[in-house]
């Protein structure tokens, strides 16, 4: 049972355009949204994350939209460039102190094409 | 910056041996975690710890055991290992302090049961 579910799986962009991966969610009790980034070769990193307090969040080309009324979030990369070809995981935590389970969704391979 | 490291980045076995798979982190981290990331199935939680010599289950325990006898150690552990368990495994450790408590990843061991 996938807790938080992710489309695409794949995604081939060119170069210039904006990429847009899509999270929904059921368990109400999520109150933290974070994204990770995931290279070949090399473990996951934190991108970018959002409170469902904040309808919109952006760092540089990176902005997570927040709808918490649908329960769903999404990650929108503009001008989207070769570099950005990574795997992409939208993941999602509750509750406040103490170990902080984090549940990922299944994630998204992205390419982006000059 | 946080250094999570594992022992091996490749590891082949045979089917039957138990394997070991170590993981240590350099910031003092309360939490350490052991995932496995299978393409199409995202990053999926087998253990995690929280405290020396804690543990906690995670979604995917079965066929699996850690130990954690220092702070910045904790140990995967496959008694008898199966063509089943082939798979990518990730350890990520946090501090525990807070919400917004980023996971940290080492670069993952891939291993193969043949």
């Amino acid at each position: 049972q996938q807790q938080v579910k992710q489309s695409p799986q794949s995604l081939i962009v060119q170069k210039g355009g904006i990429s847009i991966i899509n999270c929904a969610y059921e368990n109400t009790a999520f109150d933290y949204f974070p994204w990770y980034q995931q290279f070949p070769g090399k473990g996951p990193a934190l991108l970018i994350a959002i409170r469902p307090d904040v309808s919109e969040k952006k760092e540089g080309r990176f902005t997570i939209s927040f709808n918490k009324s649908a329960k769903q979030f999404s990650l929108h990369i503009m001008d989207s460039q070769p570099g950005d070809s990574a795997t992409y995981f939208c993941a999602a935590k509750a509750g406040g102190w103490g170990y902080q389970k984090v549940t990922f969704g299944i994630g998204t391979k992205l390419q982006v094409i000059p | 910056d946080v250094k999570v490291t594992q022992s091996s980045r490749y590891l082949v076995k045979r089917t039957g041996e138990k394997v070991f798979l170590e993981c240590v982190q350099d910031m003092d981290h309360e939490n350490m975690f052991w995932y496995r990331q299978d393409p199409g199935l995202g990053l999926r939680l087998i253990y995690f710890s929280y405290d020396v010599k804690m543990k906690e289950k995670g979604d995917i325990p079965e066929g699996y055991s850690v130990s954690r006898e220092k702070k910045e150690r904790f140990s995967l552990i496959l008694e008898s290992a199966s063509t089943n368990q082939t798979s990518m495994y990730l350890c990520a450790s946090s501090s525990g302090q807070g919400m917004e408590d980023t996971q940290y990843f080492g670069p993952g061991t891939r291993l193969t049961v043949l």
